[in-house]
């Protein structure tokens, strides 16, 4: 079974751009979610989806961030336009229809915004 | 408010030594989920394990062991006769019931070098 994917692994792009990350959870996952590192602290919570719905979006940082889940599948998560301080990893995870289950991470993908 | 401290930021050890990583958590539910992820240089989070809060019981998988103690409010990692492919980072991290999103709250994690 393949596990949670992302991509791009790695994007450099400039202040003022516009970046679209993918995650492609594992296949029957309802659950998705979006953490992101940023450098020298701790992994954070960005939000949540069930299927479709946004059930938790309260750690979204600023307006400039937009997630989607159109049909309940992959997830994409924008930023625009990107500030030097949105450099750093974002994770994506799945778990299973019940969300007290262990929650799968993806390789994560690392944005460097210069 | 939930939180999860790892107070080492670093460990290095030499391969066949025992290692300790300490987690130690903060949450008002009664009713939390408590994990370790393990981070290889290649980036992905691996998880390794997940403690419910009325499970106390140490588990043993392999080389690896977890002390789950609520009175201390810890629940630390124990890797025996490390090798070089422990080397990574570990974190620690928690999930409250009662939150609806189950999001998982992470310690800063712990950079462990084992040396041959």
């Amino acid at each position: 079974e393949a596990g949670v994917t992302q991509f791009p692994s790695h994007s450099v792009i400039e202040k003022g751009q516009t970046v679209t990350l993918r995650c492609d959870p594992i296949s029957g996952h309802d659950n998705l979610y979006w953490y992101r590192r940023v450098m020298g602290k701790e992994i954070k919570f960005l939000l949540h989806f069930v299927k479709e719905s946004k059930q938790d979006e309260s750690g979204m940082p600023n307006n400039r961030f937009l997630a989607e889940r159109t049909g309940g599948t992959y997830s994409t998560l924008k930023v625009q336009p990107a500030e030097l301080e949105d450099s750093g990893v974002y994770f994506c995870a799945s778990s299973q229809r019940t969300s007290t289950d262990t929650q799968y991470f993806g390789p994560g993908t690392r944005l460097t915004v210069l | 408010a939930q939180k999860v401290t790892q107070a080492q930021t670093e460990i290095s050890v030499v391969e066949k030594e025992d290692v300790t990583l300490d987690c130690v958590y903060e949450t008002r539910d009664t009713t939390y989920y408590l994990f370790w992820y393990k981070q290889p240089p290649s980036g992905e989070l691996v998880f390794l394990i997940r403690r419910n809060s009325f499970d106390e019981q140490n588990e043993i998988s392999g080389r690896y062991s977890w002390n789950f103690q609520k009175s201390t409010s810890s629940f630390n990692f124990t890797i025996t006769a490390s090798q070089v492919v422990d080397s990574a980072v570990y974190f620690c991290a928690l999930s409250e019931v009662q939150r609806s999103a189950r999001q998982l709250t992470f310690g800063s994690g712990t950079q462990l070098t084992v040396l041959p």
